[in-house]
């Protein structure tokens, strides 16, 4: 089975901290994801990976990088966090064009 | 801009009723569509994925059929149960968005009731 662990299901953080988000799978898969999850909003990118060091932005990249050093594993960082990134965070991997596969989600509190 | 849309929003049924959820989607060049199961303050999952060049897929108690040329999907879900409860995703693979990029609806929240 495939699996996609977070570091953490929940975290609490302050203004103005430097958060990592941290996503580990275990399938050698090429691509990995960062999602955000909004209610009334649904997931929205934030950024996704092709490739070892090789990254691209998604739909919503302002306040967020991200790294990946090792094909499997994918950090999102958020330089300095705010309270509008309040959410839940989705990390996935796939295989190239085929289906992805989540990871449990990060509940992030910024207060 | 592609986009993907999940109607009805919310879903109650009676146990063992049949029932379809619905996805629509702006421009028929896709890769693939992928729906998914999510339960509250839970991660998502695979329940099935169709090929752009397939009709339907079925896995146990659900079926999904693609419809490309309306822009349509629907996850047939037969003889449903209270463990069925959960928001149902769709999410699309469009040719436009690069084969990583995967367009998500917001989902149908359904609720069967014992």
């Amino acid at each position: 089975d495939v699996k996609v662990t977070q570091s953490s299901r929940y975290l609490v953080k302050r203004t103005g901290e430097k958060v990592f988000l941290e996503c580990v799978q275990d399938m050698d898969h090429e691509n990995m994801f960062w999602y955000r999850q909004d209610p009334g909003l649904g997931l929205r990118l934030i950024y996704f990976s092709y490739d070892v060091k090789m990254k691209e932005k998604g739909d919503i990249p302002e306040g967020y990088s991200v790294s990946r050093e090792k094909k499997e594993r994918f950090s999102l960082i958020l330089e300095s966090a705010s309270t509008n990134q309040t959410s839940m965070y989705l990390c996935a991997s796939s295989p190239t064009a085929l289906q992805q596969y989540f990871g449990p989600g990060t509940r992030l509190t910024v207060t | 801009k592609q986009e993907v849309t999940q109607i009805p929003a919310a879903l109650s049924v009676p146990e063992g009723e049949n029932l379809v959820l619905n996805c629509s989607f702006t421009d028929s060049a896709i890769y693939n569509l992928q729906w998914f199961r999510q339960d509250p303050g839970k991660g998502l999952t695979s329940l099935l994925l169709i090929q752009s060049s397939q009709r339907e897929q079925t896995s146990g108690r659900l079926n999904a059929s693609l419809d490309k040329s309306s822009g349509r999907s629907t996850l047939y879900i037969a003889a449903s149960q209270p463990g069925d409860s959960a928001t149902y995703l769709c999410a699309v693979r469009f040719h436009s968005g690069g084969y990583q990029k995967v367009t998500f609806g917001t989902g149908t929240k359904l609720q069967v009731i014992p």
